[in-house]
């Protein structure tokens, strides 16, 4: 079945302290991109990514890092959460030319 | 900055009842247009795709979209909504140049039953 698995669902952390939310997809698709979604803005695309080891910010990248070392995983970091960075995430990927798969969604809290 | 305008918010109908949700998009250059259908508590899901060619594309669900290239316009149309139409949509751009991809901020749909 093809999937993009996120983990983990939900996330309670703490102010400065790094955390990484995993991606993988088991289509062998080279497309993979991150996004936030709030309430009243709909999704922003936070980084992208069209190959291994080729990444590129997205309309809101501050204060995130991804790495593509394999094709099928796609990890966010948050080096250093802050509160403004609560929000529910979501990865995707394709083979190419938009978000086909999404993945349910991280609900995370930066307290 | 390019920019996705999704102009209803909100909007609510009865079953059978017609839809047309508009998009329009700020961006000169050439794109691909996506519609997404996300429903209560569940992750987005494609409703159709334009890249190029006929300008009317038919999705999932008996929903359609017409590009209107002129007028920046990726309007998505369902002739008769049910109400397990009840959700959100948005609808998205992506660059040719550089494939960033910008979603407008949602419409929420209420079908009445």
């Amino acid at each position: 079945e093809a999937q993009v698995t996120q983990n983990p669902r939900y996330l309670i952390t703490v102010t400065g302290k790094k955390l990484t939310v995993t991606c993988s997809q088991n289509m062998n698709h080279e497309y993979m991109s991150w996004y936030r979604q709030d309430p009243g803005l709909g999704l922003r695309q936070i980084y992208y990514s069209m190959n291994v080891e080729v990444t590129d910010k997205g309309d809101v990248p501050e204060g995130y890092k991804v790495s593509r070392k394999e094709k099928r995983n796609f990890p966010l970091i948050l080096e250093s959460p802050s509160p403004n960075q609560t929000s529910l995430y979501f990865c995707a990927s394709s083979l190419g030319g938009g978000p086909l798969h999404f993945g349910n969604g991280t609900r995370l809290t930066v307290t | 900055a390019q920019s996705v305008s999704q102009h209803n918010h909100h909007v609510i109908l009865s079953e059978a009842a017609s839809l047309e949700l508009g998009c329009n998009y700020s961006y000169g250059g050439t794109v691909n247009l996506f519609w997404y259908v996300q429903y209560p508590g569940q992750h987005l899901q494609l409703l159709l795709k334009y890249f190029s060619g006929d300008p009317l594309v038919k999705g999932i669900k008996g929903f359609e979209a017409e590009f209107i290239k002129s007028k920046f316009s990726f309007n998505l149309r369902k002739p008769s909504v049910q109400w397990s139409d009840t959700a959100e949509y948005f609808c998205a751009v992506e660059r040719d140049r550089d494939d960033k991809i910008i979603f407008g901020k949602g419409t929420r749909l209420h079908i009445l039953p």
